[in-house]
Order: C-alpha cells, then structure tokens, then sequence
C-alpha cells in the first residue's frame, strides 16, 4: 500500500508568522499536487510538482519538490486570516495513471 | 479553464430511496473521473475511478452494487446511491483528470452534501 504522510495534522498561528507543511511518501512521485480546501467545499488546486528538486512559488507560498520525488514541502510567508483552510498534498506514484493518493492534510488556522 | 460542476449541492433523502449526484467537466473533456467521499475533519477517500465507456473501477471496501456509477460521455460521470441509509450520509466530491504542467491534474467539483434519515 502507498502511502503519504502528511505534518502537521493541526496548526494554529498568528497572522505574519511563517509555517512550513511536509508531505513524505517512501515511493517515488510521477507528480505531486497541492491542494487547498474550505469547508463545504471541492478542493482548489494551487500548485502541480513533476521535476525532482523543483521548487515553484505561489505569492507567499513556495512549494518544493524533493530531489528523489519521494516528498514535498509547502512553505507560507508572513501568514494571513485569509490562508486559513485544509492542506492537502496528493501524489500520483509511478504507474498508477492520474490516480491521486492524498495526504492526510494540515488543517491550518491563522488568527489576528 | 478546468472548472467542474456538481449537482445538487445539498440532498436530503430518506433511508431506502436512491441519490444520483450528477459531475460535469464544463470547459474540457474528461476521459476519466473521480468521485471521493469525505468525512468530517478527515482527507479525501477516492471511492472510484470512472471511465468514459467504460465500467467503473471501484477501491476496496467500496460496494460497487450500492454505489453505482456511469460516465456516459466527456463531461459528465454521475454517481447514484441505492438503497440509502444513514450511514451514507457524507460529503461526496468529484473530480477530473485533466492533462497539464506534464502531468495529469485533478480539478474538484465544489461537493455534494448527502444526508439520510
């Protein structure tokens, strides 16, 4: 069974702080994706990985690919109320098609 | 681009009858379609991978019976849920595999909310 581990489960910050959320799998990636998602509602792609040590930014948030596509990290700078929301990262392993594996997500809640 | 669309949002039914929850890739074709299922405060649990003409291909622990699903053409895949009961009460999420950055990505329809009582 693949599996992708996700930290932290929970995380609470005040608004400027900067956090980092880390995506570890032991099998290797073809793609990788990050996902965020509010309540009542369908996750929103913010980022797609596919180049070992690829790093890409998103604003304030820098996602990193590791060298062996074995895992990922989710970087945000100087945090906002407006970040807050369900992380999810999800991986297509080698061979599987489109198929996602997610992560078990990183609920982050950012306050004043 | 690659937006998805579900219907209905919200669905109240009672225990025995029949839900179908409809998906459709609005702006691209789709050969293939997810559908999740969500608990709350929990990750994503892909139930089926739906394929254009094609049957289904269920995960394990996933009564293909109870949960049946037809993807008819490129852009729309619907999920019906026999026979329901409460304990089918859940947030169910579709999505599509679109083709882009090199690799396939997942767009998310915004989820419908089934409750059975």
């Amino acid at each position: 069974t693949q599996l992708l581990e996700q930290s932290p489960q929970f995380l609470s910050i005040q608004e400027g702080e900067n956090l980092t959320v880390y995506c570890n799998s032991s099998s290797v990636f073809s793609s990788l994706q990050w996902y965020r998602q509010e309540p009542g509602e369908g996750p929103v792609l913010l980022v797609t990985v596919v180049t070992g040590g690829e790093v890409k930014k998103l604003k304030r948030l820098t996602f990193q690919f590791g060298d062996a596509r074995k895992d990922s990290s989710l970087h945000i700078t100087a945090a906002q109320p407006g970040d807050t929301g369900l992380y999810l990262c999800a991986g297509v392993f080698t061979g599987t098609a489109s198929k996602l594996t997610f992560g078990t997500g990183t609920r982050l809640q950012v306050t004043l | 681009g690659a937006v998805v669309s579900q219907h209905p949002s919200r669905v109240i039914c009672k225990s025995g009858t029949s839900v179908k929850i409809e998906c459709r890739s609005l702006d691209f074709q789709a050969t293939t379609m997810f559908w999740y299922r969500q608990f709350p405060k929990q990750s994503l649990m892909l139930m089926a991978t739906s394929n254009e003409g094609s049957k289904a291909t269920y995960e394990q622990g996933v009564e293909k019976d109870k949960f049946l699903i037809n993807h008819a053409s490129l852009t729309l895949s619907t999920l019906t849920v026999t026979s329901a009961h409460p304990e089918d009460s859940s947030f169910y999420i579709c999505s599509a595999a679109w083709l882009g950055s090199g690799a396939y990505e997942q767009y998310f329809g915004p989820g419908t909310r089934l409750t059975v009582t």
